[in-house]
């Protein structure tokens, strides 16, 4: 599986940009990246998905290198309430339409007041 | 309102008892997956299943098992054979079309070996 390095834990200031980076050097042509968060005790949240072109929704924004190796998930506002563990994923085929998500350990962002 | 309802939230069981979670989704997802995290870590595949009457095993599934009989539920039994059961359990689906769409996952079962 493609394997995603991420920061254990990031500090953001209220109001401020919160980037979140993640590395995945080993990332095939045809895969996917994912970010999800996850608020204690809480199921993940999907934020947004991209394969290679840079992708905003009204959660976040989500920049793809062009070599595809790392991506950078932008929350352009962040509140106390983006506090969670998050989550950079690349998406694996398992045959036919079908693939899996793997979740490591994510980053921990902390916005503070 | 659609979504995946997990219970029960919290869930005691006794060593040697098999215990079954169950996992209902009402957005006519085609597949559904298991996840167990433990703390500070991340989720690791158990089972999952893209259609009814059909699932195959994740990363982690010795000592768990499933069943799809309905394309609604997808409960997850953890067996006696299961040596270290105390985690948190999730559930998600996904529906097959479109294809890129991320998984909708649940609230979670918070099971404790006592």
């Amino acid at each position: 599986d493609a394997k995603t390095t991420q920061p254990p834990s990031m500090d953001c200031a209220e109001g401020r940009a919160a980037n979140l980076p993640c590395n995945h050097s080993t990332i095939s042509g045809n895969e996917y990246v994912y970010w999800y968060r996850q608020i204690h005790s809480q199921g993940p949240q999907y934020i947004i998905h991209g394969l290679k072109n840079n992708e905003t929704n009204e959660m976040a924004s989500l920049i793809i290198t062009e070599d595809r190796k790392s991506s950078t998930l932008i929350l352009p506002h962040a509140t106390l309430r983006d506090t969670a563990v998050y989550y950079c994923i690349v998406r694996v085929a398992i045959g036919g339409s079908n693939y899996k998500l793997t979740f490591g350990k994510g980053t921990l962002l902390t916005v503070n007041p | 309102d659609g979504g995946i309802t997990q219970s029960p939230k919290y869930l005691f069981r006794k060593e040697g008892q098999n215990v079954t979670l169950s996992c209902e989704q009402n957005l006519n997802h085609d597949a559904m997956y298991w996840y167990r995290q433990d703390p500070g870590q991340g989720l690791r595949l158990i089972y999952y299943s893209q259609i009814v009457n059909d699932f195959q095993k994740g990363d982690i599934a010795e000592g768990y098992s499933v069943s799809r009989e309905k394309k609604e539920s997808f409960p997850l039994t953890v067996t006696s054979a299961q040596k270290n059961p105390t985690a948190f359990y999730l559930c998600a689906s996904r529906d097959n079309q479109p294809l890129n769409y991320g998984y909708t996952f649940g609230s979670g079962t918070r099971l404790t070996v006592v």
